[in-house]
């Protein structure tokens, strides 16, 4: 248990529809990190939060949007969905920003677009 | 840009045999490596890291890597696996400044009896 909670585990919708993933880091982790899981574009960075503040932006896309709260939780809002948004979606967290600081992965969220 | 390459798709081998999981990387600033392992239905946890020092870097579970600067290659090795050793592995580079994580596309390890 790495000590990442995510929620929902699975999540199935239909296309067009909106969902919130949910993501709880380590306690007293203040950066968070989301990743996109999917068979045809592997493991990829979509988008980083320290302290409540986006810190770096990677492959998300314009209909996707993400925030970490004052308790440092975060979530991840995917909207106006598409077959191709089915994947599984990663939240890590970490202590600080230094390299040596490793990224703590939750089970994840797996999201079916039907 | 940065990216990284896992040359094998599927490793299988026989348990008790040693494995070795290919990792190569492109960049032009300096990196650190890491190598993460994903069992079925689970998230993914970290099996070593390398930042700096000796380029043999040693993990859990037996796992151990070796950094080659002049190849740009992060090879990933364990001289006798087990069934439980089954998962999918995946390599990841994080350049000098940034944060996130680079994922090769993932090395699926099955250990036969």
């Amino acid at each position: 248990d790495s000590g990442v909670t995510q929620t929902p585990k699975h999540l199935i919708t239909a296309t067009g529809q909106r969902v919130t993933l949910r993501c709880s880091p380590r306690s007293g982790d203040l950066s968070v990190y989301w990743y996109q899981q999917s068979l045809d574009q592997g493991l990829q960075f979509l988008i980083q939060y320290y302290n409540g503040e986006e810190r770096a932006k990677g492959n998300i896309l314009e209909r996707f949007s993400a925030q970490q709260f004052p308790d440092l939780h975060s979530e991840l809002n995917l909207s106006s969905l598409e077959l191709g948004d089915s994947a599984l979606y990663f939240c890590a967290s970490s202590a600080l920003l230094a390299p040596s600081h490793e990224q703590f992965f939750g089970p994840g969220t797996r999201l079916t677009v039907l | 840009a940065q990216s990284v390459t896992q040359l094998d798709s599927q490793v299988p081998v026989f348990e008790e045999a040693p494995v070795e999981l290919r990792c190569n990387y492109s960049s032009s600033v300096s990196v650190y490596l890491f190598w993460y392992v994903q069992y079925p239905n689970q998230g993914l946890q970290l099996l070593l890291k390398y930042l700096s020092g000796s380029t043999l870097v040693k993990g859990i579970n037996g796992f151990e890597a070796e950094f080659n600067k002049s190849q740009t290659s992060f090879h990933l090795r364990k001289p006798s696996v087990h069934i439980s050793d089954t998962a999918e592995y995946f390599c990841a580079v994080r350049t000098q400044g940034t944060d996130k994580l680079i994922f090769g596309t993932g090395t699926r390890l099955q250990v036969f009896p």
